[in-house]
């Protein structure tokens, strides 16, 4: 059973550093690993998405890995601002488990100005 | 861009009542998925559908069900409404991938979400 497991579960960091956002998952056998960002009481947001055939997705100040064989997802985020803060999750879609996606529980984002 | 529209943010129903969340996508979507989201639980999956017509169950089906009758259109359907099912209902849709089978979907979309409260 595919199981995604986002570390860490929290992070706060002051505006303006580098950061770096973790998911790992057990099966390595997955159509595309998927990121959101999810305010407070909304619905959740496509960040990027990865393709198992793709290494990184890029866009604007956000960057994703994906490296299949080891089973990890890495979100670089560049620069961050208060406007970040948010729950980032991360999802793959498992080939041969139908329609779909496992998503890990989250990380909770804060950025301080 | 893509909308995805859930046609009521917030609701309160009494146990025992029909309720009905409606979803509607603009972009011609096959897929469309039906989640709750609960503190400590994460998203879990109720429905989806990939056509007009056709759904399957997903990790979580037991008092609900679903009807997509319009490409555009998927409702979620709790019979009787039950106190456990106060959640955050979440509508997602998506393309089918190019090239791949129905299984193989590609982005998905998500709504605002729906907070239903039971009492």
């Amino acid at each position: 059973k595919q199981e995604v497991t986002q570390i860490p579960a929290a992070l706060s960091v002051p505006e303006g550093e580098n950061l770096v956002l973790n998911c790992s998952f057990t099966d390595s056998a997955i159509y595309n690993l998927q990121w959101f960002r999810q305010d407070p009481g909304k619905g959740l947001t496509s960040l990027l998405l990865i393709q198992s055939s793709q290494r990184e997705q890029t866009s604007g100040r956000l960057n994703a890995s994906l490296d299949k064989s080891s089973g990890r997802s890495t979100l670089y985020i560049a620069a961050s601002q208060p406007g970040d803060s948010a729950t980032y999750l991360c999802a793959v879609k498992v080939i041969g488990y139908g329609n779909k996606l496992v998503f890990g529980a989250g990380t909770i984002l804060r950025v301080k100005s | 861009d893509v909308k995805v529209t859930q046609s009521s943010r917030y609701l309160v129903k009494r146990t025992g009542e029909k309720v009905f969340l409606e979803c509607v996508q603009d972009m011609d979507h096959e897929n469309m998925f039906w989640y709750r989201q609960d503190p400590g639980l994460g998203l879990r999956l109720i429905y989806f559908s990939y056509d007009v017509k056709m759904k399957e169950k997903g990790d979580i089906p037991e008092g609900y069900s679903v009807s997509r009758e319009k490409k555009e259109r998927f409702s979620l359907i709790l019979e009787s409404a039950s106190t456990n099912q106060t959640s955050m209902y979440l509508c997602a849709s998506s393309p089918q991938a190019v090239g791949g089978s129905i299984f193989d979907t590609g982005e998905l979309f998500f709504g605002e979400g729906s907070r239903l409260t039971v009492l």
